[in-house]
């Protein structure tokens, strides 16, 4: 069984101040790497997709993958309250025909306090 | 714009009695899937399919059904066997290739009364 596993939190950070959300996989063979946000509520929405080694920014949010120590990692800079939601993280297996599913963890409860 | 489509929003159902949720997708994706989300908990998955007339079964699929009849279209049924139905039911679609992520529809809130 192919795994992803996130800390569930809630992690509570002041506003402005750095989130950093971390995700370790199991399947080692795994090549595609997703950040998803979901508000309550609401349906997840896909905010950073990653598939090399190192970082890969977009705006205020960074995506780091380490496929050596299996752990890939999303930091939101400037975090502000309406960043406020459950991010999930999402992975790709590359093994046993199951590459047409992604595998998800079951989020990070984030809150940014004003 | 292009995107998913689910319908309804919310959705009553009785004992006993069959539902279907319906989601419709214009992206042109090949694949399509069926989750559901409980209160702190993450997502199953219940049924996907890749291609048109084909599917199968994921995690949780007793008491659920579905058909792929057309390339936009994978209409979930919540049977009467699903002895408990209510949460948070999620469609995505994907492109084929496995670099790809899913794009949600909203989401229907099922409510057991």
């Amino acid at each position: 069984q192919k795994e992803v596993e996130q800390n569930s939190g809630p992690l509570s950070v002041p506003e402005g101040a750095i989130a950093s959300l971390n995700c370790t996989y199991s399947d080692r063979g795994s090549q595609s790497f997703f950040w998803y946000r979901q508000y309550s509520g609401k349906s997840p929405e896909l905010i950073m997709s990653i598939y090399s080694n190192g970082d890969k920014e977009d705006g205020r949010f960074t995506a780091q993958l380490n496929k050596a120590s299996q752990y890939v990692s999303l930091l939101i800079r400037d975090s502000q309250p309406s960043d406020s939601a459950t991010y999930l993280c999402a992975v790709n297996p590359n093994s046993g025909g199951s590459n047409y599913k992604l595998t998800f963890g079951k989020g990070t409860l984030l809150t940014v306090n004003p | 714009d292009g995107g998913i489509t689910q319908s309804p929003k919310y959705l009553f159902r009785k004992e006993g009695q069959n539902v279907t949720l319906s989601c419709e997708q214009n992206l042109n994706h090949d694949a399509m899937y069926w989750y559901r989300q409980d209160p702190g908990q993450g997502l199953r998955l219940i049924y996907y399919s890749q291609i048109v007339n084909d599917f199968q079964k994921g995690d949780i699929a007793e008491g659920y059904s579905v058909s792929r009849e057309k390339k936009e279209s994978f209409p979930l049924t919540v049977t009467s066997a699903q002895k408990n139905p209510t949460a948070f039911y999620l469609c995505a679609s994907r492109r084929q290739g496995g670099g790809y992520g899913y794009t949600f529809g909203s989401g229907t809130r099922l409510t057991v009364v």
